[in-house]
């Protein structure tokens, strides 16, 4: 089974503080994401990494950097904390299979609330 | 870049009854189409998936429809369960295979 661990399930920060939010991987995939999913918006794409060391930005990058030192971990960091950044954070890794799926993987979320 | 659209946001069925949700994808290179579903506070999971070779594809009580033309695919639940109840997000391939594009999601409620 793919597991896709994120560090923390509910989290609570304070406007302005940084803030680190941690997705592991264990199946070797190549690729991961960070999303947020607000209702009504659906998963938004914050970032994603192909490789190693590589990033991509997605469609609401902005307030948001990532890393990725190791193949196995993808990091989301909010520099400075605000209170629009309040949202569900799902880590996702994925691969794609010899018949061309694109399957996702997805972590458990973290609910982070900033006040 | 690449658009999913995704139809109803909110469907309320009846037990026992069909659901269809239907999305719409812009980018003609788009070649594979996954359906998530996400119980609540539950991560989404792959529920069925199509290609672009393929026009239906069934697994028990859901079914994927494929038009290629018209740039649409849609979700088909029979005989809808408690079970059921959950937000469906459709996803179409981006321009770069490693990427999925998501709808917005249909939250589908089951009434008993």
């Amino acid at each position: 089974d793919v597991k896709v661990t994120q560090s923390s399930r509910y989290l609570v920060k304070r406007t302005g503080e940084k803030v680190f939010l941690e997705c592991v991987q264990d199946m070797d995939h190549e690729n991961m994401f960070w999303y947020r999913q607000d209702p009504g918006l659906g998963l938004r794409l914050i970032y994603f990494s192909y490789d190693v060391k590589m990033k991509e930005k997605g469609d609401i990058p902005e307030g948001y950097s990532v890393s990725r030192e190791k193949k196995e971990r993808f990091s989301l960091i909010l520099e400075s904390a605000s209170t629009n950044q309040t949202s569900m954070y799902l880590c996702a890794s994925s691969l794609i299979s010899a018949q061309g799926r694109t399957e996702a993987f997805f972590g458990q979320g973290t609910r982070l609330t900033v006040v | 870049g690449e658009n999913v659209e995704q139809h109803p946001s909110t469907l309320s069925v009846q037990e026992g009854d069909s659901a269809v949700i239907k999305c719409t994808y812009s980018d003609s290179a788009s070649n594979y189409f996954p359906w998530y579903k996400q119980e609540l506070g539950k991560r989404p999971q792959l529920i069925i998936d199509i290609r672009s070779n393929v026009g239906e594809k069934k697994d028990q009580r859901i079914a994927v429809t494929l038009n290629k033309t018209a740039k649409h695919f849609s979700l088909h639940i029979t005989e809808t369960q408690p079970e059921d109840s959950a937000v469906y997000f459709c996803a179409a391939s981006g321009a770069s295979n490693y990427q999925l594009i998501w709808g917005a999601g249909t939250k589908l409620i089951i009434k008993p």
